[in-house]
């Protein structure tokens, strides 16, 4: 399973938009890049997935780099709960079965 | 928003007893997967179902650790000799199959005295 990096901390500004980079060099051809979140108190939030190129939702958009080698997650005019630890995952949907395999994440604090 | 189920959320035990916890899946969700956060955050897979069938676990599920996902009943989580180590966050998360996202739960917070 590819490693991911990602920084270990990050703030923004109420209103700001935050770009989450993570970087997963060694990352398969069966991989997928997952996105959770999770604030104190619940469990993970899904956010975004994706395999190649640019994905969007009404949460959040992903873009993947051309060699699949980076990922960025992006989030437009962030609040105040959207302060949390934010999780890249690569994982693959074979004989792995989906299983996520959390690193340290991003811890997003966001000021007003 | 998630709607997986778990009970209790807090759960106490001294060293040595059975610890058991619940997982009710979104419905309609054949896949769960059962991982612990441990206080450092640190996540760790325990074991994962599709129906009632074991995909994958991890040894320390194997030993003390046991579950399941009977048929039109709650998925469980039991820990036969409760130790200190096993204080944790149990997150139970269920997914529609094994190529899509997880959906988590809110925890059981177990502690060990």
């Amino acid at each position: 399973l590819a490693k991911t990096t990602q920084p270990p901390s990050m703030e923004a500004y109420e209103g700001q938009e935050v770009n989450v980079s993570c970087s997963h060099t060694n990352i398969a051809t069966s991989e997928y890049i997952y996105w959770y979140r999770q604030v104190p108190h619940q469990g993970p939030q899904f956010i975004i997935q994706g395999y190649k190129d640019y994905v969007v939702n009404e949460v959040a958009s992903l873009f993947i780099s051309a060699d699949r080698k980076l990922s960025t997650l992006s989030l437009p005019w962030v609040s105040l709960r959207d302060a949390a630890v934010y999780y890249c995952i690569v994982t693959d949907i074979g004989p792995n079965y989906n299983v996520l395999y959390f690193g340290s994440g991003t811890k997003l604090t966001v000021e007003p | 928003n998630s709607k997986v189920i778990q009970t209790p959320r807090y759960l106490v035990k001294g060293q040595g007893q059975k610890a058991k916890m619940r997982c009710i899946p979104e419905k309609g969700h054949p896949v769960v997967f059962w991982y612990q956060q441990n206080k450092n955050n640190e996540f760790k897979f325990l074991i994962n179902f599709q129906n009632q069938e074991v995909l994958q676990q991890i040894d320390m599920t194997e030993k003390r650790f046991s579950a399941e996902c009977p048929s039109n009943s709650p998925c469980s989580l039991e820990i036969q000799s409760s130790e200190a180590g096993d204080s944790a966050l149990y997150l139970c998360a269920s997914s529609l199959s094994t190529g899509r996202e997880q959906y988590f739960g809110p925890g059981t917070r177990l502690t060990v005295l």
